[in-house]
């Protein structure tokens, strides 16, 4: 079984478009993260909820927005797409609640190309 | 998060070992180091980490500095599967959930 999913794995789709990324995770895990992965391979932290609370925003534009609607769950709904939206969207889940030794799964990935 | 310096890329060859250098000079002392590793087209995955003594699993052993500022990540016997980009992370006690990924270092297997 899949621990980390994500739906779909690849989105194309045209500027101004208003498009969802899903993400499930079976580990029981509490925290659940969304990562980008830019075309020049830097990943970086967009968001992060604990229990269905937001508990990190990383500066992301208001377009992007996380919705939890329980803790195995969390979706990113990004609205007006723009070609710099393009990049491959990672989910990601922890239980430790010590952030220092936790471990993050990641999921498979979402290749969003905005055209 | 302290920063970690790493080499861009490394190669070797399979079935030897191979050890991936980590600098974190600004370490603070209740840093953990943590690994993780990107094969290609994948989703980051975890790889081990430690705080000061060396620490050995499944995928890898991590031998840390006795003044902490670098360490080393050692895969005994490299295989094809390994060639991958691997992320040295900081990660303070009290801080935050979030990864802080640096560049990496791309690792190259060859047959």
């Amino acid at each position: 079984d899949t621990a980390v999913s994500q739906t779909p794995k690849y989105l194309v789709t045209q500027m101004g478009n208003d498009k969802s990324i899903k993400c499930e995770q079976n580990l029981g895990h509490d925290t659940m993260y969304w990562y980008k992965q830019d075309s020049k391979k830097f990943l970086k932290i967009m968001f992060s909820y604990n229990n269905k609370e937001l508990i990190i925003n990383e500066t992301v534009p208001n377009r992007f927005s996380p919705k939890s609607p329980d803790k195995a769950h969390l979706n990113l709904h990004i609205n007006s797409l723009e070609l710099g939206d393009s990049a491959v969207y990672f989910c990601a889940s922890s239980q430790d609640p010590i952030p220092s030794t936790d471990t993050q799964y990641f999921g498979p990935g979402t290749r969003l190309t905005v055209l | 998060d302290a920063k970690t310096t790493q080499p861009n890329s490394m190669e070797s060859n399979e079935e030897e070992p191979v050890h991936l250098p980590c600098n974190h000079s600004t370490i603070s002392g209740t840093d953990y180091i943590h690994w993780y590793r990107q094969l290609p087209s994948q989703g980051p995955e975890y790889v081990i980490h430690g705080l000061t003594s060396n620490v050995n699993n499944r995928m890898a052993s991590l031998a840390i500095a006795e003044d902490r500022k670098s360490s080393t990540l050692i895969l005994h016997r490299a295989t094809l599967r390994d060639a991958a980009v691997y992320y040295c992370i900081l990660r303070a006690q009290g801080g935050s959930e979030k990864l802080v990924f640096g560049k990496g270092t791309k690792l190259t297997v060859n047959p």
